[in-house]
């Protein structure tokens, strides 16, 4: 069975640091991996979605990595704003056909103005 | 707005009545989920749909709860005998059918449920 894991559960920064999330899952037979921002109370916003096949994807301050073979993913942040504030949340999908993504716990990020 | 859009966006219900929940997903996307979040955790599978057929099925999703698509356009889900345990964010997804997208599935607001 599948399973996701987010370090850290937390993390607060002072505006404009740089910053790593990370997300490892435990069977690297993956589709695809999918980063996702979620705000309070609300649902989920799509930021990255990476392909089994590729190792890192990009949108504007937003940068994702994979290595599926350590199963491994990291969600590099640069200059982070207060606007970041929100629970960063990885999914992966099996590449046995299903479509069913199995997500992390998320990592809670507040950016200090 | 163009995006997946749930309704209600919030249900509270005494416990053992039914509820149902609705969702429209992106026009052209013939795929559609259904995910169940609790407070703090990641959102967890319940089911998933390709036009009208539905393909897959979590062991999460007991016999109290059903969904459908009838004409592979909106889906419903729905809770009978709600119990305190069902309170959570139910989510909903859909993506395109073109393999090129990687299939990225587009998440709506959700709906609170909250059994008393």
């Amino acid at each position: 069975k599948q399973e996701v894991t987010q370090i850290p559960a937390a993390l607060s920064v002072p505006e404009g640091e740089n910053l790593v999330l990370n997300c490892s899952f435990t069977d690297s037979a993956i589709y695809n991996l999918q980063w996702f921002r979620q705000d309070p109370g609300k649902g989920l916003t799509s930021l990255l979605l990476i392909q089994s096949s590729q190792r890192e994807q990009t949108s504007g301050r937003l940068n994702a990595s994979l290595d599926k073979s350590s199963g491994r993913s990291t969600l590099y942040i640069a200059a982070s704003q207060p606007g970041d504030s929100a629970t960063y949340l990885c999914a992966v999908r099996p590449d046995t056909g299903r479509r069913a993504l199995t997500f992390g716990s998320g990592t809670r990020l507040q950016v200090q103005p | 707005d163009t995006g997946v859009s749930q309704n209600p966006r919030h249900k509270i219900t005494k416990r053992g009545q039914n509820v149902t929940f609705r969702c429209d997903p992106i026009s052209e996307h013939n795929r559609l989920y259904w995910y169940r979040q609790t407070l703090g955790q990641g959102p967890e599978f319940l089911t998933y749909f390709q036009n009208e057929a539905q393909l897959e099925k979590s062991r999460l999703l007991s016999d109290r709860f059903s969904a459908e698509r009838p004409k592979g356009s909106f889906s419903t889900l729905e809770i009978q005998r709600t119990e305190q345990g069902d309170s959570a964010m139910y989510l909903c997804a859909s993506s395109l059918p073109t393999s090129g997208s990687g299939n990225e599935q587009f998440f709506g607001p959700g709906t609170r449920l909250t059994v008393l």
